[in-house]
């Protein structure tokens, strides 16, 4: 068990540029999860996959957000026309859906809009 | 709407104290609760948990938490704090079906020597 990875760490961009986040799961869990976290706040929902379906989007989850999981394992986050307000933190989490499941956060990845 | 409320952002402990953080939770019949801890720029490491039985819950690093129907609380305990505790705490709810946790805004926790 590694552990859930995402990639990059960290990523600064210029406003108006798309951006692309990578989540790699533990590997024996169905259920992938995205939440972004600002400064002084708590995680908040984003989206969330069962396999290779997104089941559920947050009003948080503008159009310009999208979120895959094509063979339900890895999961890309895209951000296109990136706004200063979309400066935050990506946090990825995977989990088993079985019975109640618990769900085990990445490392996050940082993101600064200039 | 399902809620999580932190009531302290910051709380400062002395080293070798003991520490309550609290947590109450709004909605639900029965909540499932879980604390987690992030060390600055890290991703959310779990404590512990809570979906039924024995209210006092045993989590890793010597941290408790006693689930409290009556007032609706789920606070995290440790009877001697370390100055590596020091970190940020979030608890936070599922549902009965598992998919989004809804999270407090947190609590710093400072440690001093």
């Amino acid at each position: 068990d590694t552990g859930v990875s995402q990639d990059p760490r960290h990523k600064i961009t210029k406003r108006g540029q798309n951006v692309t986040f990578r989540c790699d799961p533990i590997s024996e869990h169905n259920r992938l999860y995205w939440y972004r976290q600002t400064l002084g706040q708590g995680p908040e929902f984003l989206t969330y996959f069962q396999n290779e379906a997104q089941l559920e989007k947050s009003r948080l989850l503008s159009d310009r957000f999208s979120a895959e999981r094509p063979k339900g394992s890895f999961s890309t986050l895209e951000i296109q026309r990136t706004e200063q307000g979309d400066s935050a933190m990506y946090l990825c989490a995977s989990s088993l859906a079985v019975g109640v499941e618990t769900q085990y956060f990445g490392p996050g990845t940082r993101l600064l809009v200039l | 709407a399902q809620s999580v409320t932190q009531p302290d952002i910051h709380i400062t402990v002395s080293e070798g104290a003991s520490l309550e953080l609290r947590c109450n939770y709004s909605y639900g019949a029965t909540p499932y609760l879980f604390w987690y801890v992030q060390s600055p720029g890290q991703g959310l490491q779990l404590l512990l948990k809570y979906f039924s039985g024995d209210t006092l819950v045993q989590g890793i690093k010597g941290f408790e938490a006693e689930f409290k129907r009556s007032q609706s609380s789920f606070n995290l305990r440790k009877p001697s704090v370390h100055w590596s505790d020091a970190a940020e705490y979030f608890c936070a709810r599922g549902t009965e079906y598992g998919n989004k946790l809804v999270f407090g805004a947190g609590t710093i926790l400072r440690v001093k020597s």
